[in-house]
């Protein structure tokens, strides 16, 4: 079964750095553009980043660009997405999904992740 | 590019049709797909490509438009779509969400 399995619910506070983490199974994870995308508490999606596993090509919403990194390691079919200094903003819900199709090109995302809850509080 | 949906939210009755409208700021082709989203669940991809429906979507959901403008249509409604439905345009990079219709049967 093609799946995207995500780390656990994480609890930070002001100024702490994280990670989290996106496990692909059951498809070739290198091949696909996986993405990140937002969604804060009671609030819509949004896009905040992509990358190709396979090359490590990285695009990134203009919104986050400086304030997130997003990686990936092909040989365990695991992309990532990091913040050096969280804010409390930055609590929400983050997604991470796979596009429809195999290679190059800007697709839909049709396998997504549960998301992970980023909560960040003093 | 901006996506901007309409109504935010619409309440509509089992059986009955349901037209949520997506407008782009400037045209993105037949670049556009419909999620839905339930609480507590990742969202669901129903069309892409403006029309087309992603594998074991029911035949009652349909999308139509290109350029600026789009439909998704819900033809008999059922109970399990109450939800709230996103467009995404997936024109150029960055993609962008709409800001989603809340769908109350």
């Amino acid at each position: 079964e093609e799946q995207l399995v995500q780390s656990g619910a994480e609890v930070k506070k002001p100024g702490e750095s994280l990670k989290i983490s996106c496990e692909g199974f059951g498809f070739s994870f290198s091949s696909y553009w996986i993405a990140w995308v937002r969604q804060m508490p009671g609030k819509g999606l949004e896009w905040m980043g992509i990358i190709y596993p396979a090359d490590s090509d990285t695009k990134y919403g203009p919104p986050f660009e400086g304030h997130v990194s997003i990686s990936a390691d092909k040989s365990t079919s695991t992309a990532y997405m990091q913040w050096n200094s969280l804010k409390a903003s930055d609590t929400a819900i983050y997604y991470c999904a796979r596009q429809i199709k195999v290679g190059g090109g800007n697709w839909p995302f049709d396998l997504w992740g549960r998301g992970t809850l980023v909560t960040v509080s003093s | 590019i901006v996506m901007t949906q309409s109504p935010a939210t619409l309440s509509l009755s089992r059986g009955e049709r349901a037209t949520l409208s997506c407008r782009a700021s400037q045209s993105v082709s037949s670049n556009l797909a419909w999620y839905q989203q339930k609480p507590g669940q990742a969202p669901r991809l129903l069309i892409y490509g403006a029309s087309s429906r992603d594998s074991g979507i029911p035949a009652r959901f349909s999308g139509s438009g290109s350029g600026a403008e789009f439909t998704l249509t819900i033809s008999s409604l059922q109970s399990e779509d109450s939800a709230i439905y996103y467009c995404q345009h997936y024109s150029i990079w960055p993609s962008t969400f709409g800001q989603g219709t809340k769908l109350e049967i």
